[in-house]
């Protein structure tokens, strides 16, 4: 059962336009989100996160967007550099500091020159 | 910063022979530190959590005696995957938590190790 989804495998977008890379969650315990940032053979690095008392966490160009009637959260970035080729992970957690993250399949995001 | 490495990167075996991996936090103390493994095109799933000086705590479906973890110190961490198998072929991620929970945020992941059992 996979709690946490990214449907959409892969991502392709212009050079200074905006990516918007999706994700899904169905277990309502979750209370607190992050995205990682993952570049071929390195690990995943943290980008930004948000809790659930939040419907928006903005740095930078990176913004999370949390809409818990939906169970969907979002990551914007804008505006789209090459350097944001990489594959994409939302991760959940039943509470802020609990650790045990459940991740999503991740998305591959590439931006076009 | 805050680095956390793996060895090896990479690892073929034959079935039936036991495989170790490293995860070692470089630059900071690591009082917890988790095993992941990734199928292809799949999330990351966490096998363990494991507390220095302490037996890991394992997920439901993860076989303690098959994936033994070691956590002897604080920059160090080992997974052993014992008699493996071609279904065990995947990709094995360490990360390593400063602060032993107060912070989610705070978990640094190694670049992972890619174990083909043939």
């Amino acid at each position: 059962d996979q709690q946490v989804k990214q449907n959409s495998p892969s991502l392709s977008v212009q050079e200074g336009r905006i990516s918007i890379l999706n994700c899904d969650y169905t277990n309502s315990m979750f209370d607190y989100f992050l995205w990682y940032k993952k570049y071929p053979a390195e690990g995943p690095t943290f980008l930004i996160s948000i809790s659930s008392i939040k419907d928006k966490n903005e740095d930078g160009r990176f913004t999370v967007f949390l809409n818990k009637s939906a169970k969907h959260l979002s990551l914007h970035i804008v505006p789209s550099q090459p350097g944001d080729s990489a594959v994409y992970f939302c991760a959940a957690s039943p509470i802020q500091g609990a650790q045990k993250l459940v991740f999503g399949q991740g998305t591959r995001l590439t931006i076009n020159p | 910063g805050a680095v956390v490495s793996q060895h090896p990167s990479r690892v073929i075996c034959k079935s039936g022979t036991s495989v170790k991996i490293e995860c070692r936090s470089l630059d900071f103390q690591a009082t917890t530190m988790f095993w992941y493994r990734q199928f292809p095109k799949q999330s990351l799933m966490l096998m363990a959590t494991s507390n220095e000086g302490s037996k890991a705590t394992y997920e439901q479906g993860v076989e303690k005696d098959k994936f033994l973890i070691n956590h002897a110190s604080l920059t160090l961490s080992t997974l052993t995957v014992t008699s493996a198998h071609p279904e065990d072929s995947s990709f094995y991620i360490c990360s390593a938590s400063k602060t032993g929970g107060i912070n989610t945020d705070t978990q640094y992941f190694g670049p992972g190790t890619r174990l083909t059992v043939l």
